[in-house]
């Protein structure tokens, strides 16, 4: 069956650090990924989007990578700020424009 | 653009109940989205629509569930009757492929309604 993960376990760094995020999936074949970010109380944002041909992708202090061989995405937030304190999830595309969420990562930055 | 907008944003009701959640999505999308969110199972798509036609409803849970999109202005998502394992946020997302230029198939979310089924 197909499977998006996502770990479930908090992530806790220093202010300043890089923090990494990873998605993983399995039975999809995505033309494309995506993160969006939720805050306590509110809908998801989306952040960014990349494509099955891409393997990187950056904007301002995030960066996305995908590896279709692994089946796998890493995200991450360079200069890490207590701003970016959220619950980040990845989300792909099922077919016909159907998208698909993992359960997300929360992400805690400590000044 | 007031973004996409839920009704009600909270709702207390009693197991066997009708419980009736409301989205206007943006104007102009032609894709809506029902969500279903909890702690243990993450968000869960339950039905989509293009053009206001239901296009997969295969997450919706059971019989109990029914949604509708009358128009492009408005989508309702009912259950009947209601549970306790019915108690999550419920969330309404929108998207247009038309317009998306960029084409990021970028979903925009309502901030959802809470229901609580006692």
């Amino acid at each position: 069956s197909q499977k998006i993960e996502q770990n479930s376990e908090a992530l806790n760094i220093q202010e300043g650090k890089t923090a990494t995020l990873t998605c993983n999936y399995t039975n999809y074949s995505p033309a494309y990924l995506q993160w969006y970010r939720q805050d306590p109380g509110r809908g998801p944002v989306f952040l960014l989007l990349i494509r099955e041909n891409e393997k990187e992708k950056r904007k301002e202090r995030l960066k996305v990578t995908f590896d279709t061989t692994l089946k796998q995405s890493l995200f991450h937030i360079t200069a890490s700020q207590p701003a970016d304190s959220a619950t980040y999830l990845c989300a792909l595309e099922g077919g016909g424009f159907k998208t698909i969420f993992g359960a997300g990562t929360r992400l805690f930055v400590k000044a | 653009d007031a973004g996409v907008i839920q009704s009600p944003r909270h709702e207390v009701t009693e197991m066997g109940q009708e419980v009736t959640l409301r989205c206007k999505p943006i104007s102009g999308h032609d894709y809506l989205f029902w969500y279903r969110q909890t702690m243990m199972r993450g968000l869960e798509l339950l039905i989509y629509f293009n053009n206001n036609v239901p296009i997969d409803d295969s997450g919706m849970p059971e019989d109990r569930f029914s949604a509708k999109m009358p128009n492009a202005s408005f989508s309702t998502l009912k259950i009947q009757p209601s549970e306790p394992r019915d108690s999550a946020v419920y969330f309404c997302a929108s998207t247009s492929r038309a317009k998306n230029v960029a084409n990021t198939g970028e979903l925009f979310f309502g901030e959802g309604s809470r229901l609580t089924v006692l």
